[in-house]
């Protein structure tokens, strides 16, 4: 079945770390994207990516950086640079701004 | 920029009930979707209604652009129905814009 596969589900990372969250989907989907929700809160864009080897920043992209080298994945890198990096990650993909798909999220604590 | 209001921000239903949930918007949006993201994080896409009604089983929506609100009915509740419901429009190059969320409790 065709759909999106975030790993890992939970993580922690320990205060000056860099972590890695991984996205990766086989629905062929062009447009790719990294939002931030805190608890309680909406969805907030990190980054997005509508094409390889292009990204574009969303709305609150300090401390996180990305790449785009294959169609099928966009991993998220959470940097040191981020002073408060715990949340959940919820990575999608689109075919156009209609259909919307998502992962299932990363939990990201830091210990 | 273009501001969206959900209402109310909570809501607790016993199962069978009725609601109505609802989506203020500051300015004339496209593309108006509704989400549900269930107690364990995942988010569905439910409706694509820029304007009009939709309904899909016991969930239904219209929006009067307009007016710029759009409501979500859902009847006949039931507690898988528990979680909290998004609106979203489209802004630029595929970015969603989305509203704080209603987080519905339906007890049994």
């Amino acid at each position: 079945d065709g759909g999106i596969t975030q790993s890992p589900k939970y993580l922690f990372r320990k205060e000056g770390q860099n972590v890695t969250l991984s996205c990766e989907q086989n629905l062929n989907h062009d447009a790719m994207y990294w939002y931030r929700q805190d608890p309680g809160q909406g969805l907030r864009l990190i980054y997005y990516s509508q094409i390889v080897n292009d990204f574009q920043k969303g709305d609150i992209a300090e401390g996180y950086s990305v790449s785009r080298e294959k169609k099928e994945s966009f991993p998220l890198t959470v940097t040191s640079a981020q002073k408060n990096p715990t949340a959940f990650y919820l990575c999608a993909s689109s075919t156009d701004p209609y259909g919307y798909t998502f992962g299932s999220g990363t939990r990201l604590t830091v210990v | 920029g273009i501001q969206v209001e959900q209402s109310p921000p909570d809501l607790i239903l016993q199962e069978g009930a009725n609601s109505t949930l609802r989506c203020n918007f500051s300015d004339s949006v496209n593309n108006l979707q509704w989400f549900h993201q269930n107690p364990w994080g995942q988010l569905i896409n439910l409706f694509y209604i820029p304007s009009g009604t939709k309904q899909n089983g016991r969930l239904s929506a219209t929006t009067v652009a307009t007016e710029r609100y759009s409501l979500l009915y859902i009847s006949s509740s039931q507690t898988t129905d528990s979680g909290v419901y998004f609106c979203a429009f489209t802004y630029s190059n595929y970015q969603l814009i989305w509203g704080a969320g209603t987080k519905l409790i339906i007890k049994p």
